[in-house]
This record gives structure tokens, sequence and C-alpha cells, in this order.
């Protein structure tokens, strides 16, 4: 079935460092791709998407681009902030199916 | 305004009481959801009602049972409640069930069974 897969954390990193957090999936088909993020204490919110091969999603300074010939949409931001620190969840969902199918979460932890 | 509100915050209660958590929209969205997050962070989908109607009915035990009296509210009864049910429970929304639209999620609901 369909599946993502990211990266385990908790990743750790020091203010102003590059960020990337690893997201690949499985599908059957052409999937639109997500980045939520869930800041300590709240609810998610989408981050970023991306719908067709080769698109970029950005926000807030992060990036992720839909590759899907290595299945993957990698987020990336260059230089991080304390208030990054969050849980980052990368999910997909296809047209033939009404729920989003999420990865584990990546816990980022940001160091002044 | 609250998009995506939930009730109560936190609920703490004794293991084979009944409970109920609220969830209204605001967004004018037609799909709702209910999830359950554990305390490793893991999302898992419970149900889901598309105008009124059930579409997505994971796994989970007979003891959960939604009920959406309208398009801007989806409820979440749990009878005899476990230990096990012990998680943050959010409620979600989104507009239609196309692929690209994004799910609005509320501020959840931690549930503690002692």
């Amino acid at each position: 079935g369909d599946s993502v897969t990211q990266m385990e954390g908790p990743v750790t990193l020091s203010e102003e460092a590059f960020l990337t957090i690893n997201c690949t999936y499985t599908a059957t088909g052409y999937p639109s791709l997500f980045w939520y993020v869930q800041y300590p204490g709240e609810g998610l919110q989408l981050l970023l998407k991306a719908t067709k091969a080769d698109d970029k999603g950005s926000n807030k300074g992060f990036e992720a681009t839909y590759r899907k010939e290595t299945t993957s949409f990698h987020l990336e931001k260059g230089s991080v902030q304390v208030s990054d620190s969050a849980v980052y969840f990368c999910a997909l969902r296809m047209d033939s199916n009404y729920q989003l199918i999420w990865g584990a979460g990546t816990k980022l932890i940001i160091k002044p | 305004d609250t998009a995506v509100s939930q009730t109560p915050k936190y609920l703490v209660t004794q293991m084979g009481n009944d409970k109920s958590i609220k969830c209204e929209q605001n967004l004018g969205h037609d799909t709702m959801y209910w999830y359950k997050q554990d305390s490793k962070k893991f999302l898992k989908i419970m149900f889901s009602y598309n105008n009124k109607e059930l579409i997505i009915n994971e796994t989970v035990p007979n003891r959960f049972s939604p009920k959406s009296p309208d398009k801007a509210h989806l409820n979440l009864h749990i009878n005899s409640l476990e230990l096990g049910d012990s998680a943050v429970y959010f409620c979600a929304s989104s507009q239609g069930t196309v692929t690209t639209y994004e799910q609005y999620f509320g501020p959840g609901t931690r549930l503690t069974v002692t």
C-alpha cells in the first residue's frame, strides 16, 4: 500500500545550521505531497505542499521539491532558528483516497 | 476567529467512564476527521465524515463512536475508557476530498485515563 518514510529523530542542530529532513514515499500513482509542522502543545499546520513532479513548495524559508524519479520530498532550510523547533510530518494523498498517509514525524531541536 | 476548535482541551478521567470530545469548524468545510496521536507523536486516522456521511472508519474499537450532527460539527464519544486510550485527539477539516486541499487541525484534546 501507499506509505511515507521519514528520517528518525530527534534531529538536533545549532542555530543557523542547514537543515534536511528526508522523506520518501511509496505510491501506485501520482500523489500530492505535504509537509506539516506541529509546534509544542499545538495542532498540526500545513507548512508547504507540491502537487506534481518537479514542483517546489516553499514557506517560511523551508523548501521541498517533489522528485518523482527518487520518490522523495525532502525538507530543507538554509539557516534554522530556535523557533523552528517542532515535529515535522511528511504526508501524501492520492486521488483515489480521501485520507492523508502520514510519516512517523521527525522531531527537530534547535539549540541557541 | 478560531478555525477548528475542540473542547475540552484537557480531559482526565478514570477507567470505565464514558466521555465525549466536541469539534467545530467555521471554515465552511464539508469534510472532518478525527486523529489519535500517541506519546511518540505517531498520527493515526480514526474517522472521517464528508457531508455528514462516514467515509473513513479505520480499525478502532467500537467503544469509539463519531457523530456528525451537521457539516460544521464532528463529535467523538468514547465508552468504557481504558488506559490505552490516553493520547491527544485531534480534529481536522478540509474542503472536499480533493487531494490538493490541506487539512486544518484543531489544537487537540489531551485525554488521560487513570
